[in-house]
């Protein structure tokens, strides 16, 4: 097994800019997870996929954020216009339904807007 | 607020077993105990949970007080690989619960040589 897939691994854009990331869950995770880890504030969920659907996504920071998954295999973050705050680490996970299955993460990809 | 509390950093020296605690003296009789780790660069890894009893598999051992309120992850041999930042998690006993997972800062754990 691949594992979960991240694209790109680093990004690096000016402020303005549109910044797409990309993720290929595990095959068989109906689950898929968005997070964002920075110095200051950690890993913080910014939205959660349960069966392609978006379920919660509380954690977005505001409407420059939007995340789709079209299908099973492939799920995309954007950000649009992009601004400095935006850099941090985003990391997809995925995870079964069952009660104890645990996430797994993909290696990220590292975002620098300048 | 994060529900467990943990050890900021913590050395160890290679080969030694290292043993990381961590407190949830407010886990419910229906949350897990899980513990990932992430090596410099990398997301985060799962290694282990338990409900109650203690757990052992090929990465490591996970000890459960009675009362459940504090628990030990157990690094038998630890290697230079082990350099990372370990969490302890409590997750809702049911289905989907991984959305709710509150990721605190962790223990960073250096093995020296």
């Amino acid at each position: 097994d691949a594992g979960v897939i991240q694209s790109p691994r680093h990004e690096v854009t000016e402020m303005g800019q549109e910044v797409t990331l990309r993720c290929k869950p595990i095959s068989g995770h109906n689950s898929l997870f968005w997070y964002r880890q920075t110095m200051m504030r950690g890993l913080e969920l910014l939205i959660y996929f349960n069966n392609n659907v978006p379920i919660d996504d509380s954690g977005m920071p505001e409407d420059r954020f939007s995340a789709k998954m079209p299908n099973a295999s492939f799920s995309t973050l954007k950000i649009q216009p992009s601004e400095p705050r935006d850099s941090a680490v985003y990391f997809c996970a995925s995870s079964q339904s069952f009660s104890d299955s645990p996430l797994h993460f993909g290696n990220g990809t590292r975002l620098t807007v300048t | 607020d994060a529900k467990t509390t943990q050890p900021t950093s913590m050395d160890c020296a290679e080969g030694r077993a290292a043993n990381l605690p961590c407190n949830h003296s407010t886990i419910s009789g229906n949350e897990y105990v899980y513990w990932y780790r992430q090596i410099h660069s990398q997301g985060p890894q799962y290694i282990i949970h338990g409900l109650k009893n203690n757990e052992t598999n090929e990465m490591a051992s996970l000890i459960i007080t009675e009362d459940r309120k504090s628990s030990t992850l157990i690094l038998p041999h630890a290697t230079l690989r082990d350099t990372a930042v370990y969490y302890c998690i409590v997750r809702p006993l049911y289905m989907d619960s991984n959305y709710q997972l509150i990721w605190g800062a962790g223990t960073k754990l250096i093995i020296k040589p």
